[in-house]
Order: C-alpha cells, then sequence, then structure tokens
C-alpha cells in the first residue's frame, strides 16, 4: 500500500524563524513526491517536486529514503508562506495521486 | 487558457437527490482526476481516468460514479447524495508520462448534502 503521513495538523512559527513540514511515506518501489501548497481562496498548485530538486520561494524538500521521509523546509518563515501544504506520492500505476492530510502553516508576524 | 474548470462552485442538495459534477480542462491533458477535500482528512482520491476511455477507483469510490465523456471532460456523478458526501470536490488533470507531470486544480466545488 502506499500511504503519505503529514503528522502535524497546525503548525505555527514566527517570521523570520525556520520552519519543516514533516512528510513520511511507505511505498515498495522507487517514488515519486510532491508539495503541493494551497493558498487562502486559491486552488491547489505544485509547490516543487522530488526530481527537479529546486528550491521553489526559498523552500527545499530532499528525499531521504532510508528514513522514508520528503521533509519541506524553509530557513526564514514570510507572512506570505501561510497556507495548507500537502505532500503527495504519485502511485506505482503511474496513474494515482496520493495525499497527505495537509499541514496548516501559519507565520505569525 | 482556463485550464480546468470545475460546475458548479456551490451546491445544496437533500438526502437522496442526484447531481453530476463537471469538469473540463483545455491544456490536452490525458489523465484527470476528482479528489474530495475534508477538513482533517486530507485529499482523497475519488476516482481517475488514465486516459480517454479508462476510469478506475481511488480510495473512496464509494457513492459516485464518473464519466470519461471524452478527452477534455471528467464528470462526477452522484446517484443519491448522503450528509456523508458534504465536501468540497477538486478536479485535476495530468500531462506528462510517468512522474513528470504535475496535477493542475481546479478552483473547487462546495457541495452540502442536508
Amino acid at each position: 500500500a502506499q500511504r503519505v503521513t503529514q503528522p502535524e495538523k497546525l503548525l505555527s512559527v514566527f517570521k523570520g524563524a525556520p520552519v519543516e513540514l514533516k512528510c513520511n511515506y511507505s511505498y515498495s518501489g522507487s517514488p515519486e513526491l510532491f508539495w503541493y501548497v494551497q493558498y487562502s481562496r486559491q486552488r491547489l498548485q505544485l509547490l516543487l517536486r522530488h526530481i527537479s530538486r529546486e528550491s521553489i520561494k526559498g523552500f527545499t524538500a530532499d528525499l531521504n529514503k532510508g528514513e522514508t521521509s520528503f521533509h519541506l523546509k524553509k530557513p526564514f518563515a514570510q507572512e506570505e508562506d501561510s497556507a495548507m501544504y500537502y505532500c503527495a506520492l504519485l502511485g506505482a500505476l503511474g496513474g494515482q495521486f496520493y495525499f497527505g492530510t495537509g499541514t496548516s502553516l501559519t507565520v505569525i508576524p | 487558457n482556463a485550464g480546468v474548470t470545475q460546475t458548479p462552485k456551490f451546491q445544496v442538495l437533500k438526502t437522496g437527490q442526484s447531481m453530476t459534477l463537471q469538469c473540463a480542462q483545455d491544456m490536452n491533458h490525458n489523465s484527470m482526476y476528482w479528489y474530495r477535500q475534508d477538513p482533517g482528512m486530507g485529499l482523497r482520491l475519488i476516482y481517475y481516468s488514465a486516459s480517454e476511455g479508462t476510469t478506475d477507483k481511488g480510495e473512496v469510490p464509494n457513492g459516485y460514479n464518473v464519466s470519461r465523456l471524452n478527452k477534455r471532460e471528467f464528470s462526477l456523478r452522484l446517484e443519491s447524495a448522503a450528509p456523508s458526501q458534504t465536501s468540497v470536490y477538486f478536479c485535476a488533470s495530468r500531462g506528462g508520462q510517468g512522474y513528470t507531470g504535475e496535477l493542475f486544480f481546479g478552483e473547487g466545488s462546495r457541495l452540502t448534502v442536508l
């Protein structure tokens, strides 16, 4: 079975503080993992994907196969980062996208 | 370019009524998806269509049916709505092969079943 776990439903940090949103997965094979973000009153959009190894809006995420994790990090949180964040995994059949339960991030001014 | 368009945006139903949520994409994507979003439950896959002419069940298909009408359109039908189906529904599409294709989402349809 393929599952994505985001252990924190809510996360609050102060502006300028580091932030880490946790994501763990279970998957038999080579996973394809993504982070999606949903800002208030906007549709879900891709933030980053592990194969790109890129930094978007200051966020990075590294796939750790040993710990089966794909945590999202940013060294200095900004108020505009307040949003709902979802970790997602592309399934073995190449079609199913599984999402975690999401973490609501609030950045306190 | 509209991307992924869902209708209606809001709907209130009584228990037992039926309705269809419509979804269309103009990006020539092969795969289309229906999710529901509930507080504390995240996004759960209802059905998906990997390509025109195929549909497959996701995590929570009970109480729903889908139709991939053509490459552009993927509809979700509730035959006999129940209060447990009160949710926000999202349609998404994806064009790439393997892992290269990201999901593009619609704005969501908020359904309330009384």
